[in-house]
């Protein structure tokens, strides 16, 4: 089973802050990789497919990058509905998610 | 637009079935799509338990295999997964990913099931 794990397990942003989270894989995923945003009481939402490609009508802020083992989701200007879960999944080899990464109000 | 929502029991015993079913709505459940269900728990995070095809092609988690059916039916499609235990309770939510990726793009809001006598 691929693992994947996140970090840092909570941050703490300011508004308008950048903000950088990383999902690392336990063996190379090429750019399988999909980044979900969670908001409590919800279902995951998705926001980056093939490492790098927004959904339509996510706001460009959001950002993924990355392949083999090292991803990255970057939100440029932290915004209010931004504070959420973000999790990574990879579908290199069957699925699997990350353990998430909470961003939190400083 | 593609929408999904789960129902079933809230309630399920040790050792029995939980079955859930997803109703699709908004876009034929024939039309070239794969249909997922996963599960969140506080314990294990998110977990892909398995998938069927518009044709009925299945692909399951190898962790689930033995005791996991999902099949398809009119407009909905069904999880069965048989001999739970308490680690199986846990928000389960219904799931659709296209052709073109393995990321998933619409999700139901999901149905608490919880395993317990």
């Amino acid at each position: 089973e691929i693992v994947m794990t996140q970090s840092p397990a909570t941050l703490s942003v300011s508004p308008g802050e950048r903000v950088t989270l990383s999902c690392r894989a336990s063996q190379s995923i090429n750019s399988n990789l999909a980044w979900y945003q969670q908001k409590p009481g919800q279902a995951p939402r998705l926001l980056i497919y093939d490492a790098s490609t927004r959904t339509a009508g996510l706001p460009a802020r959001f950002s993924g990058s990355g392949s083999g083992t090292e991803f990255t989701l970057t939100i440029s200007s932290l915004q209010s509905e931004d504070f959420a879960v973000y999790y990574c999944q990879q579908y290199s080899i069957w699925r699997t998610f990350g353990q998430g990464t909470k961003v939190e109000i400083k | 637009q593609a929408q999904l929502q789960e129902s079933g029991p809230g309630l399920v015993k040790p050792s029995g079935t939980l079955s859930l079913t997803c109703v699709v709505s908004g876009v034929s459940i024939s039309s070239p799509n794969w249909w997922n269900w996963v599960r969140q728990s506080p314990g294990a995070g998110l977990e892909w338990i398995g998938e069927v095809s518009h044709i009925g092609t299945n692909n399951y988690n190898p962790s689930f295999r033995s005791r996991v059916t999902i099949s398809l039916d009119t407009n909905q499609f069904s999880l069965k997964l048989s001999f739970v235990t308490a680690a199986d309770t846990a928000v389960y939510y219904c799931a659709r990913r296209t052709m073109s990726t393995y990321a998933m793009d619409v999700w139901g809001q999901g149905t608490t099931v919880t395993v317990s006598s």
